[in-house]
């Protein structure tokens, strides 16, 4: 009931397209929705996240939508440059009880010119 | 915004010998710190919960004679490999919950640990 699962595992996206991971969880009481990046010898950064509260969030180029009904969420990337090109974590946690968080399995992204 | 400084960035031990990576909070007070290790090519997977002033919590499969976390200030946690062999080889990273009104977490930049 703690595992987040991740799809898909990579993905090759050219540059300008979209490109979209998606995830699901199980466990109701997970409050708060991460989406990390990480590159090659670098820890993860915060990318964007999101609170049940509501089903879309957005910030420049990046963007969660939220299913609290499906247990499901995605990250959509606009516009994809090569520099968006690392892993992409989707996590979960129950923020309000400073729990730890949960990561998805990744998705490597590679975006080509 | 809130920092957690992980060092050192990367260290290369010989087998059997102990390594301490630290993690300092440095503008906010951290009563908890989560470790994480990454497998090359995989995903983050929580070793230990470290609170101040009691004793970490463990995950399951995680030896805690192992790894030895300490926890001893509000701004302070330190994770020790002893005997590290060849298959501790790995990315350590310390993260923090956020504080105040303000949630997220913060992560440390991680540590490279090679055992040869």
């Amino acid at each position: 009931q703690q595992q987040v699962k991740q799809s898909p595992q990579s993905l090759i996206v050219q540059k300008g397209g979209i490109s979209i991971i998606n995830c699901a969880y199980e466990n109701t009481a997970f409050d708060y929705f991460p989406w990390y990046q990480q590159f090659p010898g670098k820890g993860p950064a915060l990318l964007i996240a999101i609170r049940p509260d509501v089903s879309e969030k957005k910030e420049g180029r990046f963007t969660i939508s939220f299913n609290k009904s499906a247990k499901q969420f995605s990250l959509h990337i606009m516009d994809s440059q090569p520099g968006d090109s690392a892993t992409y974590f989707c996590a979960a946690s129950r923020e309000t009880s400073y729990d730890k968080v949960i990561f998805g399995p990744g998705t490597s992204l590679s975006v080509i010119p | 915004g809130a920092v957690v400084s992980q060092h050192p960035s990367r260290v290369i031990c010989k087998s059997g010998t102990s390594v301490k990576i630290e993690c300092r909070s440095l503008d906010f007070q951290a009563t908890t710190m989560f470790w994480y290790r990454q497998f090359p090519k995989q995903s983050l997977m929580l070793m230990a919960t470290s609170n101040e002033g009691s004793k970490a919590t463990y995950e399951q499969g995680v030896e805690k004679d192992k790894f030895l976390i300490n926890h001893a200030s509000l701004t302070l946690s330190t994770l020790t490999v002893t005997s590290a062999h060849p298959e501790d080889s790995s990315f350590y990273i310390c993260s923090a919950p956020g504080t105040g009104g303000n949630y997220g977490y913060t992560f440390g930049s991680g540590t490279r640990l090679t055992v040869v």
